[in-house]
């Protein structure tokens, strides 16, 4: 069955931090996509990779995705407050999309 | 041009009723997915509607069943209800491209079910 892992479950960052959140799956996917909610709201897509080596990067978020190492990355640099949200990834296994626990994050003045 | 919406918001049952949750996509999408977000949780697929038809099913019992509309709204429903269905109940619209149909999602803002 299909499992995704994500790490840390919390985190609670300082301003200009920087730090990565973990996604490890189980079964061979190369769709992965990952998505913000703030409290009380719904999902935001903010990427999906389609392929082993992806990169897609935008403003202080980046992510990526190694399908032989079933793990994805979303980096965060130089963290602001409004980056303050639960991250969720989700993988693809036909149609039937699975998410992770969620990351929690905190940023900090 | 509207996002995914769904109706009602909020909504208060009572072990064994029944309930019926309502979606529509957003505009130029033809598939609609369902999901169950218990609290402090990441959401759970339900089922994929496309074409009038459940495409893909996960693991909840048959008390959910859902339906697509030719306009390509869709409706979740739950039969005999229990505490434990207590969730935001999330549907997410998408635009079909052969066998794969989750290329970006769109989430509605979701209905809060409440069974007391």
């Amino acid at each position: 069955e299909l499992k995704v892992e994500q790490n840390p479950l919390f985190l609670s960052m300082q301003e200009g931090k920087n730090y990565t959140i973990y996604c490890n799956y189980s079964t061979t996917s190369d769709r992965l996509y990952w998505y913000r909610q703030d409290p009380g709201k719904s999902l935001e897509s903010l990427f999906v990779l389609l392929s082993n080596g992806a990169v897609k990067q935008e403003g202080r978020l980046m992510a990526s995705l190694d399908t032989k190492a079933r793990l994805s990355t979303l980096h965060i640099t130089a963290a602001v407050h409004d980056l303050s949200a639960t991250y969720f990834c989700a993988v693809d296994i036909n149609n039937d999309m699975r998410f992770g626990a969620g990351t929690r994050l905190t940023v900090k003045p | 041009d509207a996002g995914v919406t769904q109706s009602p918001t909020h909504l208060i049952k009572t072990r064994g009723q029944q309930v019926t949750l309502r979606c529509s996509p957003k505009s130029g999408h033809d598939t609609v997915s369902w999901y169950q977000q218990a609290l402090g949780q990441g959401p759970q697929f339900i089922f994929q509607y496309y074409e009038e038809e459940e495409r893909q099913r996960g693991n909840f019992p048959d008390r959910f069943s859902g339906h697509q509309f030719p306009n390509y709204s869709s409706e979740l429903n739950v039969n005999a209800l229990l505490l434990g269905d207590s969730a935001l109940y999330l549907c997410a619209s998408s635009f079909a491209l052969g066998a794969a149909t989750n290329e970006k999602l769109f989430f509605g803002s979701g209905t809060q079910l409440s069974v007391l």
